[in-house]
């Protein structure tokens, strides 16, 4: 069975710019959550989508956005993009079985750099 | 959210069981413990998760302690493939893992 894919898995951008990254699940994946990695924070969670909705967030600025169709496929985006947004943004998928007992499968992540 | 304490690295030898520690001690009764690893230049990649019992799959083994406030992962053969970050992670109901810094776990040979 497939693993979860991003694309694309390295990108460039400049101060200002907004940027969207993609994120495709394991098939049969519900559930689509995304992290943001930097050296200074670790990894921290930005939001969760589940059959198109967003159940959970963090604590990120509302420059930080997503959805997710109904194909469970989720985008993130970063507008105004700001030079602490560079970082590793990882996508994970899980069956949202709920109860804390659901294992997130993780993407190899998008390398973002901004300028 | 319930946060765990682990130490920032350990070292081990190839083919050496490793024990790696950490701390919850004030976890929910609804938590599950999870552990995840992040191997270089990759996402991290689950490793294996309990709530009170003792639970071994292919991969490790987890010992939680009786009143659940520690817990202990353990590589039974450490390789060389294993030196990563390790995660230790309290997940409740909602679907988000909180990670710490975790364990970095070197492997020599």
């Amino acid at each position: 069975k497939a693993g979860v894919t991003q694309t694309p898995r390295y990108l460039i951008k400049t101060r200002g710019q907004q940027v969207t990254l993609s994120c495709s699940p394991i098939s049969g994946h519900r559930s689509v959550s995304w992290y943001q990695q930097t050296p200074g924070q670790g990894l921290q969670f930005l939001f969760e989508y589940f059959s198109e909705t967003q159940r959970n967030k963090g604590n990120f600025p509302g420059r930080f956005s997503g959805r997710q169709f109904s194909n469970s496929r989720s985008e993130m985006n970063v507008s105004t993009l700001e030079l602490g947004d560079s970082a590793l943004y990882l996508c994970a998928s899980s069956r949202a079985g709920g109860a804390g007992t659901d294992t997130q499968y993780f993407g190899p992540g998008t390398r973002l750099t901004v300028l | 959210d319930a946060k765990t304490t682990q130490p920032n690295s350990m070292e081990s030898n190839e083919e050496e069981p490793v024990h790696l520690p950490c701390n919850h001690s004030t976890i929910s009764g609804t938590d599950y413990i999870h552990w995840y690893r992040q191997l270089p230049s990759q996402g991290p990649e689950y490793v294996i998760h309990g709530l009170t019992s003792n639970v071994n799959n292919r991969m490790a083994s987890l010992a939680i302690a009786e009143d659940r406030k520690s817990s202990t992962l353990i590589l039974h053969r450490a390789t060389l493939r294993d030196a990563a970050v390790y995660y230790c992670i309290l997940s409740g109901g909602a679907q988000k893992l909180v990670f710490g810094q975790g364990t970095r776990l070197t492997i020599n040979p």
